[in-house]
């Protein structure tokens, strides 16, 4: 069965720290797909990133950064110098080879940025 | 700058009453998921389309909810009678089964059950 975690409930920083959100997979699917979202206080969900299990590179998007590890079955998310707009909740997900099916998401992880 | 559409944002309503969530796709978006949000739970999938037809609805309460799409342009997502227990906030999201297949949210309806 597929399974999403994320073991960090909350996570809290100082403006311009540096900080990672762990996640770990489980599937026994051999193509599969890896996604971030990101939901700000508003209450929208929104795209980050996707990852497919056979792109292991770590992908950089300004401030944002993601590790694919395929062998430890984890897809880390980080913010370099952090502020106060990235308070958010941050949510992991998994999709398996079938097109056009349901994600599955982790519970979450709550990222608190002061000033 | 194509997004997801859900009307309405925010439902306040009673115990017994009938519920009607509404979302536009993305046009050109065949694939449509209705996904469920509490406290408890998380997010989780309730039911999901496929060029309008449903392909997975096994994660909604048979008895009480039901998804449609009477056109490409809309889902529906019903519950008669609502619960308490159904105070949740309800997403819908949309995508392309070719190319990214990324699934794109909408804002989401509150809803809120007394």
């Amino acid at each position: 069965a597929q399974k999403v975690t994320q073991a960090q409930t909350e996570i809290s920083v100082v403006e311009k720290e540096d900080v990672t959100l762990d996640c770990v997979y489980e599937t026994r699917d051999t193509t599969y797909y890896l996604f971030w979202y990101k939901q700000p206080p508003s209450g929208e969900l929104v795209f980050l990133i996707r990852r497919n299990s056979f792109d292991e590179q770590n992908e950089i998007s300004g401030r944002y950064s993601w590790n694919f590890q395929k062998s430890t079955s984890s897809f880390n998310f980080t913010i370099t110098a952090s502020q106060v707009v990235d308070s958010a909740v941050y949510f992991c997900a998994l999709r398996d080879d079938q097109a056009g099916t349901a994600l599955i998401f982790g519970k979450g992880t709550t990222l608190s940025v002061s000033s | 700058d194509a997004r997801v559409t859900q009307t309405p944002r925010h439902k306040v309503t009673e115990m017994g009453q009938e519920v009607t969530m509404r979302c536009q796709p993305i046009l050109g978006h065949n694939t449509v998921f209705w996904y469920r949000q509490t406290m408890m739970q998380g997010l989780e999938l309730l039911a999901y389309f496929r060029n309008r037809a449903p392909l997975d609805d096994s994660g909604m309460p048979k008895d009480r909810f039901s998804a449609e799409m009477p056109d490409a342009t809309l889902a529906t997502l019903k519950i008669q009678p609502s619960e308490p227990r159904d105070s949740a906030v309800y997403f819908c999201a949309s995508g392309l089964v070719l190319g990214t297949d990324t699934q794109y949210f909408g804002p989401g309806t509150r809803l809120t059950v007394l």
